[in-house]
């Protein structure tokens, strides 16, 4: 039961131009959403959230945008960047038994192409 | 200020011997996390701690076991490893409920063979 989905394995972007990564979810009790961005032998580190209650957040050069109806956010990245390339994680929160619990999906290898 | 650190690094362990994975974090955060992340998958939950002495299962938590004597440690001890558990385990910590970031260590790349 994958509750939260991202479909596509890689994307390839020219330098300069945007980015777009997708993720589905199914569970409508999610109450925050995160990306997570990972290079290679190193653990995720936190790029960029949104409240289940907001439909857009914007941090410099990253914005996500959620559509609760669709159960879809994406994240795009303006303009990209060679250091953009990396796996990128979509994750959900959900609070249960006293912690906020992250429910992540399979990430979105990022390439920008010089 | 470390974040939060994993030792080791990586391990190649035979069937049904044991170990525990370390984890510490510097941060004084209450809650910490155990994941597991298999090849083109995503990070799944094995185990969690709201605080020092109180632990949960998360999504996959068979063939392991936590404890958590202090805020900073988080050891995951695996008993009687089998093929099935060779992955990368991510240790990871946060302040608590306000607060959905996780902070993430480097990882331990195990392989059981």
């Amino acid at each position: 039961d994958q509750q939260v989905k991202q479909n596509s394995p890689s994307l390839s972007v020219q330098e300069g131009r945007i980015s777009i990564l997708n993720c589905d979810y199914t569970n409508s009790m999610f109450d925050y959403f995160l990306w997570y961005k990972k290079y290679p032998a190193e653990g995720p580190t936190f790029l960029i959230s949104i409240s289940s209650i907001k439909d857009k957040n914007e941090d410099g050069r990253f914005t996500v945008f959620l559509n609760k109806s669709a159960k879809h956010l994406s994240l795009h990245i303006v303009p990209s960047q060679p250091g953009d390339s990396a796996v990128y994680f979509c994750a959900a929160s959900l609070l249960g038994q006293g912690a906020q619990k992250l429910v992540f999906g399979q990430g979105t290898r990022l390439t920008i192409n010089p | 200020n470390a974040g939060v650190t994993q030792t080791p690094k990586f391990r190649i362990l035979k069937i049904g011997q044991s170990m525990t994975l370390q984890c510490a974090q510097d941060m004084n955060h209450n809650y910490m996390y155990w994941y597991r992340q298999d090849p083109g998958m995503g990070l799944k939950l094995i185990y969690y701690s709201v605080g020092a002495g109180i632990t949960d299962k998360g999504e996959v938590p068979n063939g392991y076991n936590v404890s958590r004597s202090t805020t900073e440690d988080f050891p995951l001890r695996l008993e009687l490893a089998a093929p099935s558990q060779t992955s990368v385990y991510f240790c990871a910590s946060s302040t608590g409920t306000a607060s959905y970031e996780q902070y993430f260590g480097p990882g331990t790349r195990l392989t059981v063979t």
